[in-house]
């Protein structure tokens, strides 16, 4: 029983390059969510997909795009990474009705440099 | 949109005392309020939420209380033990059916000590 399953853990860029955070659910869960986590700002919404086919804007957005693969992943892609991107991420889901409660990754540290 | 603040940032108790966190929202349509706990390098994990049809909820030694009148909730967290040390970040939301975006405080570190 997985649960939410992000991948890499660690992973450190050079300004400029790109990369794809990857996150699956197990849960049968229709939303899932990318937060990024900075010292201090508590969690900030990046992207949020209500339910597999959609995807929509959140607080901090710029610099990002995401996928929703399949019901189960959600990916996050940074085109060009930059120095303001260094943050903890967090991806997470939750069922539409009766809960709404998160389950959240583990999450990916990123640091770039 | 929503706006949650959280108060203190940081909280030092001694172990047995209470513990207590409030938040305020901007948002009177919100109506979903949970409580998530962060141990140091771990993921938030929910304890505790409460929705806006009920003003308090219990479980164990904790307790959420929710004032929508006045936009505020509270976390107390009673008798802690050294184990309740960790980050707390309140959050409310919607929860309108549809993606459910949880907007979070910015947290409070809570260290339980000897």
């Amino acid at each position: 029983n997985a649960g939410v399953t992000q991948t890499p853990k660690f992973q450190v860029l050079k300004t400029g390059q790109s990369m794809t955070l990857q996150c699956a659910q197990d849960m049968n869960h229709n939303s899932m969510y990318w937060y990024r986590q900075d010292p201090g700002m508590g969690l900030r919404l990046i992207y949020y997909s209500a339910s597999e086919g959609t995807t929509d804007k959140g607080e901090v957005p710029n610099g990002y795009n995401v996928s929703r693969l399949n019901k189960r992943e959600f990916s996050l892609r940074l085109e060009s990474a930059a120095p303001s991107q260094t943050s903890v991420y967090f991806c997470a889901s939750s069922a539409n009705r009766g809960s709404y409660g998160y389950t959240f990754g583990s999450g990916t540290r990123l640091t770039v440099v | 949109g929503e706006n949650v603040e959280q108060h203190p940032s940081t909280l030092s108790v001694q172990e047995g005392d209470s513990a207590v966190i409030k938040c305020t929202y901007s948002d009177s349509a919100s109506n979903y309020f949970p409580w998530y706990k962060q141990e140091l390098g771990k993921r938030p994990q929910l304890i505790i939420d409460i929705r806006s049809n009920v003003g308090e909820k219990k479980d164990q030694r904790i307790a959420v209380t929710l004032n929508k009148t006045a936009k505020h909730f509270s976390l107390h967290i009673t008798e802690t033990q050294p184990e309740d040390s960790a980050v707390y970040f309140c959050a409310g939301s919607r929860g309108d059916g549809t993606a459910s975006k949880l907007t979070f405080g910015t947290g409070t570190r809570l260290q339980v000590t000897l």
